[in-house]
């Protein structure tokens, strides 16, 4: 099925400094990813689409400043987190769906961002 | 925003029991979609059923829909240890974008 690899799984990062996060489908093209970011134990909350060849969609309330996302290929999407600070501490998840609306959409496994 | 919720936040049920999850929800929806996350992990697909659908199987899971009253539920039957995981309801309203709920925690003990 399809495959949608997220690295790095962990990183730790001091304040200030950025950290980014790659997302990619392996065994299939995703025009369109999401970027989600969930605290823990709640939901997923959109932060935004990313969509190939343009510039994303950011959700109400997230900084496109701050989290930065590239989506230069259609198997390749980056969300950058710029001047960390500990309250950006969260899980980051991205997915993107192969198409087929049984289907759904297909998750990567999550970063776990720690700023110290 | 999250427009999905569901109920019980929490449930703790013995291997062999069935669990039974619910989701409301408030627009309207071009489909609902249920997917399970391990602790730390990502999420995986379970199951989806569109809005003109009623229900659905899949294995050991059962997933109903009730457009009327905006509601879903995903029963998982003879569950078992291995089901422990938190539990989303996704709603899809056309426009590619999922609203997931808040989650129910499963926990099943040996």
């Amino acid at each position: 099925g399809a495959v949608v690899s997220q690295h790095p799984s962990w990183v730790i990062c001091k304040s200030g400094t950025s950290v980014k996060i790659e997302c990619r489908s392996l065994d299939f093209q995703a025009t369109t990813m999401f970027w989600y970011r969930q605290f823990p134990k709640q939901s997923l909350m959109l932060m935004a689409t990313s969509n190939e060849g343009s510039k994303a969609t950011y959700e109400q309330g997230v900084e496109k400043d701050k989290f930065l996302i590239n989506h230069a290929s259609l198997t390749l999407s980056t969300l950058t987190v710029t001047s960390a600070h500990p309250e950006d501490s969260s899980f980051y998840i991205c997915s993107a769906s192969s198409g087929g609306l049984d289907y759904g959409y297909t998750f990567g496994s999550g970063t776990r961002l720690t700023v110290v | 925003s999250q427009q999905g919720e569901e109920d019980p936040q929490a449930l703790s049920i013995q291997e062999g029991e069935n669990a039974t999850m619910n989701c409301s929800y408030k627009t309207s929806i071009n489909n609902l979609q249920w997917y399970r996350q391990n602790s730390g992990r990502g999420l995986v697909h379970l199951i989806l059923i569109r809005s003109n659908e009623r229900e659905k199987h899949s294995g050991r899971l059962r997933v109903t829909l009730d457009t009327s009253k905006k509601s879903s539920s995903l029963l998982i039957t003879a569950s078992r240890a291995a089901d422990t995981a938190s539990y989303f309801c996704a709603t899809d309203a056309g426009y590619s974008t999922l609203t997931f709920g808040k989650g129910t925690m499963l926990l099943v003990s040996p």
